[in-house]
């Protein structure tokens, strides 16, 4: 069976602090992966997708960046954060085929402060 | 501009009543829809899937219409629980593969009370 792990579960940053925020899927090779974002109240906005190692495109960038060093893993990060990147971050996959279901991530709620 | 609106934004119903929760959007394309289940602070959890014109599925007591014309979907559910107190978020893919986006809407909270 496939598992995604987020970590961590929650963090409270500084603004200008550096954040590294991580996701490993497991069971699964050759994931689709995702971030997605949602400001307190708000609605979800997807930020990344890469669809195999080392190619990551970004749909909406917030000022954060991400990676995929393993196919297993990735990871959304950032040198200085802001008070507007506080929020809820939530990874996702998908097998890639079409339609396919997304399996979500249980999130990162992050306070900066 | 927001390209997907449900409605209503909350709803409180009994335990045992049924309920509907609407979705409109103005993507395009529109691939497909999806319905997720959110509880607070958590993760997102896939209900149902709905792809063609007319399309219609059904999950256990979860049930959903999609209506591509009028870029309408609905989700019923039926028999109300207490563990159905969420907020339930309607989805519409303007593509099947990855390198789509999704567009999510701010989400119905539904309470279910005893």
């Amino acid at each position: 069976a496939q598992t995604i792990h987020q970590w961590p579960v929650a963090e409270i940053k500084a603004v200008g602090s550096p954040l590294s925020l991580g996701c490993t899927i497991k069971g699964k090779s050759s994931p689709n992966l995702y971030w997605y974002w949602q400001a307190t109240g708000g609605t979800l906005q997807q930020l990344f997708y890469s669809i195999t190692v080392g190619q990551v495109e970004s749909v909406v960038q917030l000022n954060l960046s991400a990676s995929r060093p393993k196919d297993d893993q990735f990871i959304l990060s950032t040198e200085k954060l802001l008070l507007s990147h506080s929020g809820f971050y939530l990874c996702a996959w998908s097998p890639g085929q079409a339609n396919s279901d997304y399996t979500f991530g249980s999130g990162t709620r992050l306070l900066v402060i | 501009k927001t390209q997907v609106e449900q409605s209503p934004q909350s709803l409180v119903v009994r335990q045992g009543e049924n309920c509907v929760l609407q979705c409109n959007y103005s993507v395009t394309p529109d691939n497909h829809l999806r319905w997720f289940k959110q509880d607070t602070g958590k993760g997102l959890v896939s209900l149902t899937v709905l792809v063609h014109e007319n399309d219609k599925t059904s999950n256990g007591r979860y049930s959903a219409t999609l209506d591509k014309d009028a870029k309408h979907s609905t989700l019923h559910i039926t028999a109300t629980l207490l563990d159905d107190t969420a907020t339930y978020i309607c989805v519409v893919g303007d593509r099947g593969s990855a390198l789509g986006r999704l567009h999510f809407g701010a989400g119905t909270q539904l309470i279910v009370i005893p």
